[in-house]
């Protein structure tokens, strides 16, 4: 199987800061690695995602990188907003087509 | 996006009663989808995927006879928890990819079970 570990699990940032969120995977095969939102009692969103044939990817205020070396991936969240306060997971999607989450970090932004 | 409904949002069961939690795919057929398990404050652990047609595939340490799964359409799974108990209170949530799609999951909107 795959395993995907997840640093830090609780981050408090100011509104305004830069939030960073890490990931690593054991399983060098695995191909795709989406982001999660969940808030409280709901479903996960994914907010962002990236492949394995690429580095880095940007969507507005949030952007993931990808070291397929080092089998990590980080999640970066740039001018936070209140907003912003959720429980992320990364995940990491094997070659049987099964998504491995990552432990989770509980982000709170401090207005 | 895709859609994954889920249904009931919620249950309440007494100990050792059977709970079927249904897992639809509205405008996509999945041959397969994921059932996850996730207590207050933790991730989500993969218990199973269920595969249209034939055995669902159990994570290690998932009691497959505790957590029946059947996959009967291309459209829908379901989640037997059966012999109930309090333990087994979590929030159960279901998923499947879109194969006309990449490889974004989709979630349903999840199931909590209360064992009382």
């Amino acid at each position: 199987g795959e395993n995907v570990e997840q640093h830090p699990s609780t981050l408090s940032v100011q509104e305004g800061d830069s939030a960073v969120i890490k990931c690593t995977y054991s399983d060098s095969a695995s191909n795709y690695f989406p982001w999660y939102k969940q808030e409280l009692g709901k479903r996960p969103q994914l907010i962002i995602d990236i492949r394995s044939n690429v580095g880095e990817k940007k969507d507005q205020r949030i952007a993931v990188t990808l070291n397929k070396t080092a089998k990590h991936f980080s999640l970066h969240i740039t001018e936070t907003q209140p907003e912003d306060s959720a429980v992320y997971f990364c995940a990491a999607l094997n070659t049987g087509n099964q998504f491995y989450f990552g432990t989770g970090t509980s982000l709170t932004v401090i207005p | 996006g895709a859609v994954v409904s889920q249904h009931p949002s919620w249950v309440i069961c007494k100990s050792g009663t059977s709970v079927k939690i249904e897992c639809r795919s509205l405008d996509f057929q999945a041959t397969t989808m994921f059932w996850y398990r996730q207590f207050p404050k933790q991730s989500l652990m993969l218990m199973a995927t269920s595969n249209e047609g034939s055995k669902a595939t159990y994570e290690q340490g998932v009691e497959k006879d505790k957590f029946l799964i059947n996959h009967a359409s291309l459209t829908l799974s379901t989640l037997t928890v059966t012999s109930a108990h309090p333990e087994d209170s979590s929030f159960y949530i279901c998923s499947a990819r879109d194969p006309r799609g990449l490889d974004e999951a989709f979630f349903g909107q999840g199931t909590r079970l209360t064992v009382v």
